[in-house]
């Protein structure tokens, strides 16, 4: 079964605001995790991984988090824009496979 | 650089007919995925291949599908009598031999199968 999993289905969000998106997995020995967006009718695409020796990691207005005791990590977008409208979800790499959880679609609301 | 590439982008078959979805990698990746994903879900993975291989094809129906990926042209995951419970969109990824440390697996555009 799936080991990586979202708390929300959906997330609506001022446009300006931060968004948080929240996610856990059930492995402790899961070790590398990556966090996709999707827009309609597109493929994922990469935003930014993590390992499990690290707690926190930023990109160009996104940073993620791992809290490895709680086994919870999460994606925060800095000022959020219309054009970040999608489903993100979080995934998790085991044996070369990508693991992918349900995804949370992100509404921007203006 | 030309991203990972799909085709068709949609696809409408009748059911018991075959249907043959093909991807060709980004340049100098070596290695392809295959994932479907039914409608408000995540991606489920499939298959694993590199050139004339089957790496890991353990997320693939026994029956019905199979997948290749030549020594010279696109992969071709394969469906034979397709139901209507094939109806979904079928995801190709490419990477390079991972390396380092960040993995990255390329997503192509999709093919949505339809099954009527």
């Amino acid at each position: 079964g799936e080991s990586v999993g979202l708390h929300l289905p959906t997330l609506s969000v001022q446009e300006g605001d931060n968004s948080i998106i929240n996610c856990a997995y059930s492995n402790s020995a899961s070790d590398y995790f990556i966090w996709y967006k999707q827009e309609s009718g597109k493929g994922p695409q990469f935003i930014i991984d993590i390992r499990s020796n690290m707690d926190k990691r930023q990109g160009q207005r996104v940073t993620v988090l791992l809290n490895k005791t709680v086994k919870h990590l999460s994606l925060q977008i800095a000022a959020t824009q219309p054009g970040d409208s999608a489903v993100y979800f979080c995934a998790e790499l085991r044996d070369d496979k990508i693991i992918f959880g349900k995804g949370t679609r992100l509404h921007i609301l203006p | 650089n030309a991203g990972v590439m799909q085709n068709p982008r949609h696809l409408v078959r009748r059911r018991g007919q075959e249907a043959r979805l093909r991807c060709s990698p980004m340049k100098g990746h070596s290695h392809v995925y295959w994932y479907r994903q039914l409608p408000e879900e995540g991606l489920k993975f499939m298959v694993y291949l590199q050139k004339e291989n089957i790496i890991d094809e353990s997320g693939m129906p026994k029956e019905r599908f199979s997948a290749e990926f030549p020594k010279e042209g696109p992969s071709i995951l394969r469906i034979q009598q397709v139901v209507r419970g094939d109806s979904a969109a079928y995801f190709c990824a490419s990477s390079p031999q991972p390396q380092g440390l960040t993995y990255e697996q390329y997503f192509g555009p999709g093919t949505r199968l339809t099954v009527t």
